[in-house]
């Protein structure tokens, strides 16, 4: 089972800042099985971006994903007062799917 | 617009059997490229992938859950279920239902219910 682990677990910034989380795993993943997801309270996840990189319908483009192998990426360009969520990496690979634990990304 | 709908029971004593029916809307189970899948939240913490089925009959269960797991498709009513056998306090979380394009990612999500086992 390859094991994904998120840094930092969580992220206080203000509005305005650009946000950084990482996604590390345990072995090499392919970019095309690599998405991100965020959560809001009371919430399901949303799929933010998929294949590494690209972003999913209806995303805006201070979204944005990079990375391969076993480091990715996902970077908020500027954060809105909306972004402050939980995201989680998950990742797909040998028929099986894990995901991250997650990062907290908290109003500063 | 697919939307994905859980129904089942909230309440669950140790060592029943939990439920759960996922409805699809806007799409059909039966698509050649979409996987369906459960996942889930215990209260408070991260994701739990539990599995997914393809309407081949093609499935696929978290090694740590397996044993417990069936995922089955109705095509005639558009949907999904979830079975999860000899349940405890642990299995206690919000459990979504989700489509997976190609079984790579989830693009859509059901809202949640909240499963409680308790004595």
């Amino acid at each position: 089972e390859i094991v994904l682990t998120q840094s930092p677990g969580t992220l206080s910034l203000s509005p305005g800042e650009r946000a950084t989380l990482s996604c590390r795993a345990s072995q090499s993943v392919s970019s095309s099985c690599l998405a991100w997801y965020q959560q809001k309270p009371g919430q399901a996840p949303r799929l933010l971006i998929y294949a590494a990189s690209s972003r999913a319908t209806g995303i805006p483009d201070r979204f944005s994903g990079s990375g391969s192998g076993t480091d990715f990426t996902l970077t908020i360009s500027r954060l809105e007062p909306e972004d402050f969520a939980v995201y989680y990496c998950q990742q797909y690979g040998s028929s099986s799917v894990t995901f991250g634990q997650g990062t907290r990304l908290e109003i500063k | 617009q697919v939307q994905l709908q859980e129904s089942g029971p909230g309440l669950l004593k140790p060592s029943e059997t939990l439920s759960l029916t996922c409805a699809v809307s806007g799409g059909s189970v039966s698509s050649g490229s979409q996987f369906w899948s459960w996942i889930r939240q215990p209260p408070g913490k991260g994701l739990e992938w539990i599995g997914y089925m393809h309407y081949s009959g093609t499935t696929n269960y978290n090694p740590s859950l397996k044993s417990r797991v069936t995922i089955s498709i109705d095509t005639s009513k558009n949907q999904f279920s979830l079975r999860l056998r000899s349940v405890t306090a642990t299995d206690t979380a919000v459990y979504y239902c989700a489509r997976a394009p190609y079984a790579i990612y989830f693009d859509y999500w059901g809202q949640g219910t909240l499963v409680t086992v308790s004595s």
